[in-house]
């Protein structure tokens, strides 16, 4: 595709349900990040797969959040039982490097837990 | 662990002038300096990557430097333009760990 595409673009859930967010990469792309910003902040980040592997997680926040890549291309961030705190954009970028060099982002979806 | 600060949080100039954004980063073990800029609802978008053996790397009226024994780099943009209007934010990534980012600095161009 042309770029980094997220959706939902926009997500309200109601406190303690379910959420799945979605980043298609941009195709070929080896490397998929997942950061996460809250209002007035900087990306802080989540996790990073090589392909389909997990390499790095050490940024989820707790047993909550869970992230997949099963095929190398599509990922899907979940979060269980969202709380308040969980709400920001969450945004994902990809990169032909295995690595964080010439990263290409998405525009992120906005979490709002009520 | 890394840590990165950008100063001013906001900046509003007018149209026309040359301004400097600042960034520090408290482990100058880095492999690269990153600068991105980031506009409204938007992700963020690169703009220069500095290697940590670059003293500093120029993309049209932006130029960043990187002073790695001081963990500080700047970001020098000529000619400021409104659509120059955005966050920027530096990131340091140190090879292993993630790259680490600031919290940006909020730039107004005024026409």
């Amino acid at each position: 595709g042309a770029g980094v595409s997220q959706s939902p673009r926009y997500k309200v859930a109601k406190r303690g349900q379910d959420v799945a967010l979605r980043c298609d990469p941009i195709s070929g792309h080896v490397s998929l990040f997942w950061y996460q910003q809250a209002l007035g902040q900087g990306p802080e980040f989540l996790t990073y797969f090589q392909n389909e592997a997990q390499l790095d997680k050490s940024g989820l926040p707790s047993d909550r959040f869970f992230a997949e890549r099963p095929e190398g291309s599509v990922s899907t961030l979940k979060i269980q039982r969202t709380q308040q705190e969980d709400s920001a954009v969450y945004l994902c970028a990809s990169s032909l490097a295995s690595g964080p060099i010439d990263l290409h982002f998405g525009n992120g979806t906005r979490l709002t837990v009520t | 662990k890394q840590e990165v600060t950008q100063i001013p949080a906001a900046l509003s100039v007018p149209e026309g002038e040359n301004l400097v954004l600042n960034c520090s980063f408290t482990d100058s073990a880095i492999y690269n300096l990153q600068w991105f800029r980031q506009d409204p609802g938007k992700g963020l978008t690169s703009l220069l990557l500095i290697q940590s053996s670059q003293r500093e790397q120029t993309s049209g009226r932006l130029n960043a430097s990187l002073d790695k024994s001081s963990g500080r780099s700047t970001l020098y943009i000529a000619a400021s333009q409104p659509g120059d209007s955005a966050t920027y934010l530096c990131a340091a990534y140190s090879g292993n760990t993630p790259l680490v980012f600031g919290k940006g600095t909020r730039l107004s161009v005024i026409a």
